[in-house]
């Protein structure tokens, strides 16, 4: 069964930190998603990562891909206040039949303070 | 373009009725996968579906099920609701063929099972 993992599952960071948060999943894939979730909102798509190596990065965010590790970090460099929010990663995955779909983790609870 | 829209937004049942969803797929996409989203918790795969067909399943029981019709907007019907049903359901669609990966979120429809 492939599982999921994320790690914080809370943070309360200062503006102007750094931090990361971590992503490990159980079993080989080779794509992997983060999202952004504002409370009672849908989910909004930041990042796809498509294979080994992989790095993005949009304003303050950035993301990478290890999958020999099966591990992916989400880098927030000098936090504002608009970065609360939720943080979910997100594995793909292909059921037997299906042309894959997503396993997600437990999210990240963001919150920056002034 | 036009995203992806749900129907309704909010939606209060009480245990052993049967609900209806709904969800219009982004202008363009022809697959639509279905998410629940129990409070605090990562969105869990229920089943995709692709060209009307079923494609891929989650780890839900039979009572819940799906349709989507030629325009690919697609329902989920969940009979003898029970008090777990309560979470938010999320819709997501993507266009399969073009090897574009990203899954594009609803809005939601929040449902309460009292």
């Amino acid at each position: 069964e492939l599982k999921v993992e994320q790690n914080p599952l809370f943070l309360s960071m200062q503006e102007g930190k750094n931090y990361t948060i971590y992503c490990n999943y159980s079993t080989t894939s080779d794509r992997l998603y983060w999202y952004r979730q504002d409370p009672g909102k849908s989910l909004e798509s930041l990042f796809v990562l498509l294979s080994n190596g992989a790095v993005k990065q949009e304003g303050r965010l950035m993301a990478s891909l290890d999958t020999k590790a099966r591990l992916s970090t989400l880098h927030i460099t000098a936090a504002v206040h608009d970065l609360s929010a939720t943080y979910f990663c997100a594995v793909g995955f292909t059921p037997k039949g299906s042309q894959g779909n997503l396993i997600f983790g437990k999210g990240t609870k963001l919150s920056v303070k002034p | 373009e036009t995203g992806v829209t749900q129907s309704p937004t909010h939606l209060i049942k009480t245990r052993g009725q049967q609900v209806t969803l709904r969800c219009s797929s982004q202008s363009g996409h022809n697959t639509v996968s279905w998410y629940q989203q129990a409070l605090g918790q990562g969105p869990q795969f229920i089943f995709q579906y692709y060209r009307e067909e079923e494609n891929g399943r989650g780890n839900f029981p039979p009572r819940f099920s799906g349709l989507q019709f030629p325009n690919y907007s697609s329902e989920l019907n969940v009979n003898a609701l029970e008090l777990d049903d309560s979470a938010l359901y999320l819709c997501a669609s993507r266009d399969l063929g073009t090897g574009q990966e990203t899954q594009y979120f609803g809005p939601g429809t929040r449902l309460l099972v009292l």
